[in-house]
């Protein structure tokens, strides 16, 4: 059964900081990974995706991917109390499936 | 990415009723897919919604309780029938094999259930 581990939380921060959000998964034909944003009372809102090993920036956000490791983080730079939600890491298998195992979240509280 | 409309956005029912939520796209998908997310929970598949076929339903969903259809390429429902208070939810539609990128997943804004 494919996994996708993240730390519940709360992960607290302070304003200006930079937050490390990891997943780890254990399909190892995992292809493609997401993460999310969630707004308490809100539907996910992608972020960023990466498909290969490295880094990916994209403003403040940068997305890591491990793939020897089974390892994806988000690191989100110069946090803001806007930032402060639940974050999802989403793991895709190869062969187009297009339905991706979620985890169960991570909630970032970003504090002044 | 795709723009996503849920109808209704909410709705508090009476338990033994059904509800159909309704799920639009602006352009035409590959995927189309129904989860379900309690308070404080992860998401949770349903099913995913074929065009032209019956749905795909995961374990522990079945189409007696929550019938879907999928009669064209931008348009599903889904019907939680029957319900009772541990229905009560938020339902969000999400769509995937739009524009560039067809592996993404995109949500609509989800529909909020209280069953009573």
């Amino acid at each position: 059964q494919k996994e996708v581990e993240q730390n519940s939380g709360p992960l607290s921060v302070p304003e200006g900081a930079i937050a490390s959000l990891n997943c780890t998964y254990s399909d190892r034909g995992s292809q493609s990974f997401f993460w999310y944003r969630q707004y308490s009372g809100k539907s996910p809102e992608l972020i960023m995706f990466i498909y290969s090993n490295g880094d990916k920036e994209d403003g403040r956000f940068t997305a890591q991917l491990n793939k020897a490791s089974q390892y994806v983080s988000l690191l989100i730079r110069d946090s803001q109390p806007s930032d402060s939600a639940t974050y999802l890491c989403a793991v895709n298998e190869s062969g187009g499936s297009y339905i991706p195992t979620f985890g169960r979240g991570t909630s970032l509280i970003v504090h002044p | 990415s795709a723009v996503i409309s849920q109808k209704p956005s909410r709705d508090i029912c009476q338990r033994g009723t059904s509800l159909t939520i309704q799920c639009q796209v602006d352009s035409q998908v590959t995927m189309m897919f129904w989860y379900r997310q309690q308070p404080g929970q992860s998401l949770t598949l349903i099913a995913t919604a074929n065009q032209g076929s019956e749905a795909t339903y995961e374990s522990g969903f079945v189409i007696d309780k929550f019938p879907i259809s999928r009669p064209n390429l931008t348009f599903s429902t889904l019907t939680v029938s029957n319900m009772s208070p541990e229905d009560s939810s938020i339902y969000l539609c999400s769509v995937s094999g739009a524009g560039k990128h067809q592996e993404t997943q995109y949500f609509g804004p989800g529909t909020r259930l209280l069953v009573l």
